[in-house]
């Protein structure tokens, strides 16, 4: 069983489009994240859900836009996509409830080119 | 705001070579601190943790010591194999928030 699963793992789309990637975690959770790594492998905090309530937004362009239905799904909404969005993004997961000892279980990422 | 140093790479190796990977942190009060590693293709894993000053976090042959006192968390393996070849990530959490480390990839040639 798939600890943390994205979808789809890889998407290649045209600027200017619309596109969503899907989240979800079966570890009973209390907090979900996105993370964007770039092709230098540094990562980049972009979003944080605590039981299905924001609490991180970086600086991330407002073309993006977090949703979590409940607190087993956190979904990315990207709208106008640019060529600098190409990335790979990755879902993780962690409790947070009793303390911050708890390190994160991630997804396998999903590979977006915008071309 | 916090942060973590680690040394850049990449590394190279040969199979059985002693390898330590530096990692350094800046943070107020008292975070826990991680290694993880990235294997070409897939998510991060977590590799070890230590929570408090003096630990030492173990797994797989890695270990890591939390040194407070030089805000130091190395990662050594005394004999590495090729299938150790990945990115390595030194993080720490002191809130809601894991700060990561820009990540070392070591190459391991038979």
């Amino acid at each position: 069983d798939t600890a943390v699963s994205q979808t789809p793992k890889y998407l290649v789309t045209q600027m200017g489009n619309d596109k969503s990637i899907k989240c979800e975690q079966n570890l009973g959770h209390d907090t979900m994240y996105w993370y964007k790594q770039d092709s230098k492998k540094f990562l980049k905090i972009m979003f944080s859900y605590n039981n299905k309530e924001l609490i991180i937004n970086e600086t991330v362009p407002n073309r993006f836009s977090p949703k979590s239905p409940d607190k087993a799904h956190l979904n990315l909404h990207i709208n106008s996509l640019e060529l600098g969005d190409s990335a790979v993004y990755f879902c993780a997961s962690s409790q947070a409830r009793g303390g911050f000892n708890y390190g994160y279980t991630f997804g396998s990422g999903t590979r977006l080119t915008v071309v | 705001g916090d942060s973590v140093t680690q040394m850049e790479g990449p590394v190279t190796l040969s199979e059985e070579a002693f390898l330590t990977i530096n990692c350094t942190y800046t943070a107020t009060g008292y975070p826990s601190l991680f290694w993880y590693v990235q294997y070409p293709g897939e998510g991060l894993q977590l590799l070890l943790k230590a929570t408090k000053a003096d630990d030492k976090g173990s797994n797989k042959g890695f270990e890591a010591t939390y040194r407070k006192e030089t805000t130091s968390f190395h990662l050594e393996k005394g004999s590495v194999q090729v299938s150790d070849s990945a990115v390595y990530f030194c993080a720490l959490r002191n809130n809601n928030d894991m700060r990561f480390g820009a990540g070392t990839r070591l190459t391991v040639k038979p």
